[in-house]
C-alpha cells in the first residue's frame, strides 16, 4: 500500500487559513487522495477527495501537486470547531481499495 | 436524517463473555465496515461487507465475528477469544466498495473490560 507522511501536529489562529501538508511520494497513477478528520471521542468525518485536479467543497479545498507526490488540505478560515486530527489517505485500485488505511494524522489545534 | 447509528455508546464486558455491537444505516449503502481504534492510534479494519449476505475479514479479524443478513444492519460480536477487546469501535458505510466513495461513520461504541 502506498503510504502518506504528515506532520504530527500543527497550530493555527482562529479565522486564519490553514494549510495541512501530506507527502505521498509512492502514489500510483490511479490512487485517490482522501482526507478525513476526527474530533475527540467521535467517528471520523469525510472532508474531501481528489485524483489529479484541485477540488473544492463547502468544507475545504484540496490542492494536488502536478506530480501528485504531495497534496495540501486548505481550510480557508479556521474555527475552533476545526480542531481535530486530520488524516490523509490513499485509496488504490486493487480489491483492497475500498478500505481506509489510517496513519497517525496531523493534530490541528486552533487558538482563539 | 440519514446516517449511521451505533449502540450502545458504552459497553462493559466480563471475562469470557461475548458481546454484540449494533450498527444500523438508513443511507441505502451497499458496503459496510467495522474498525477498531486504540488510544492515540489510527483506525484498523476488522471486517467489511461489500454487499448483503457477504463479508470479508479485514486486517485484525481474530476474535471477532459479523453477519450481514440485512442491507441496513452489520452487527459485530466481540468473542471471548479476543484477549484485548478494550477499544473504540467504529462502524462505517459507503455507497459501494469503490475507491472514490467516501465512508460515513457512526459515533462509535467504547468497549471496556470489567
Amino acid at each position: 500500500d502506498a503510504k502518506t507522511t504528515q506532520p504530527n501536529s500543527m497550530e493555527s489562529n482562529e479565522e486564519e487559513p490553514v494549510h495541512l501538508p501530506c507527502n505521498h511520494s509512492t502514489i500510483s497513477g490511479t490512487d485517490y487522495i482522501h482526507w478525513y478528520r476526527q474530533l475527540p471521542s467521535q467517528g471520523p468525518e469525510y472532508v474531501i477527495h481528489g485524483l489529479t485536479s484541485n477540488v473544492n467543497n463547502r468544507m475545504a479545498s484540496l490542492a494536488i501537486a502536478e506530480d501528485r507526490k504531495s497534496s495540501t488540505l486548505i481550510l480557508h478560515r479556521a474555527t475552533l470547531r476545526d480542531a481535530a486530527v486530520y488524516y490523509c489517505i490513499l485509496r488504490d485500485q486493487t480489491n483492497q481499495g475500498g478500505k481506509l488505511i489510517f496513519g497517525q494524522g496531523t493534530e490541528l489545534s486552533v487558538k482563539p | 436524517d440519514g446516517g449511521i447509528t451505533q449502540s450502545p455508546k458504552y459497553l462493559f464486558r466480563k471475562e469470557g463473555q461475548n458481546v454484540t455491537l449494533s450498527c444500523e444505516q438508513n443511507l441505502n449503502h451497499d458496503a459496510m465496515y467495522w474498525y477498531r481504534q486504540d488510544p492515540g492510534q489510527g483506525l484498523r479494519l476488522i471486517y467489511y461487507s461489500q454487499i448483503v449476505n457477504d463479508f470479508q475479514k479485514g486486517d485484525i479479524a481474530e476474535g471477532y465475528s459479523v453477519s450481514r443478513e440485512k442491507k441496513e444492519s452489520f452487527p459485530l460480536t466481540v468473542t471471548s477469544a479476543q484477549k484485548n477487546p478494550t477499544a473504540f469501535y467504529l462502524c462505517a458505510s459507503s455507497i459501494d466498495w469503490g475507491r472514490n466513495q467516501p465512508q460515513h461513520f457512526g459515533d462509535g461504541t467504547r468497549l471496556s473490560i470489567l
